[in-house]
């Protein structure tokens, strides 16, 4: 089954204690990005990737890291996570043929205190 | 850059009314047209597309059509029913460049 499988789906940590959240694809996509959603602001991406070892910051990059080692795998890396970074986070992953759509995960629900 | 615009919610419908959410994009060139779903505690999924202007995007008893003339792909169902309450967001992808979504219009429907 085509999916893209994020990890964890919940998590509480506290400030200044670096994690990480996976993302990972099983449809071969040389696409991958990153969104997080807050309620009246929608969706903002934050890094994407064109395929691996390529990353590219979006609208909202301050604050974390990502990389890009294997065309499956998209981490996202909090390094000194504050409590501003609560949200939910979406993976995606897409083909970059033209105009086709893109995958998500369930999302992940981050909570800094 | 290209930008969605999407109608202001939340909105509030009875069982069995017609439903229409708005958007409209502003892109250069020929862009495809999205429209996702994320129903309650789940990530966004394809509801229906369209990718080329006058086509017609349908899936669920949606539709939404791509009009370039307007620049407008607006979503809507004759009837909808408790189980579309979810949030709906129109998308743009355009040749390889990243999707841009609108910011989302929350449904509630009613029994």
């Amino acid at each position: 089954e085509a999916q893209v499988t994020q990890n964890p789906r919940y998590l509480i940590t506290v400030t200044g204690k670096k994690l990480t959240v996976t993302c990972s694809q099983n449809m071969n996509h040389e696409y991958m990005s990153w969104y997080r959603q807050d309620p009246g602001l929608g969706l903002r991406q934050i890094y994407y990737s064109m395929n691996v070892e390529v990353t590219d910051k979006g609208d909202v990059p301050e604050g974390y890291k990502v990389s890009r080692k294997e065309k499956r795998n998209f981490p996202l890396i909090l390094e000194s996570p504050s409590p501003n970074q609560t949200s939910l986070y979406f993976c995606a992953s897409s083909s970059i043929r033209r105009n086709t759509e893109a995958f998500f995960g369930q999302g992940t629900r981050l909570t800094v205190v | 850059g290209d930008s969605v615009t999407q109608m202001e919610g939340p909105v509030t419908l009875s069982e069995e009314a017609f439903l229409t959410i708005n958007c409209t994009y502003t892109a250069t060139g020929y862009p495809s047209l999205f429209w996702y779903v994320q129903y309650p505690g789940e990530g966004l999924q394809l509801l229906l597309k369209a990718t080329k202007a006058d086509d017609k995007g349908s899936n669920k008893g949606f539709e939404a059509t791509y009009r370039k003339e307007t620049t407008s792909f607006h979503l809507e169902k004759g009837s909808v029913q408790v189980s579309d309450s979810a949030v709906y967001f129109c998308a743009l992808v355009h040749g390889n460049t990243p999707l841009v979504f609108g910011k989302g219009t929350r449904l509630s429907v009613i029994a």
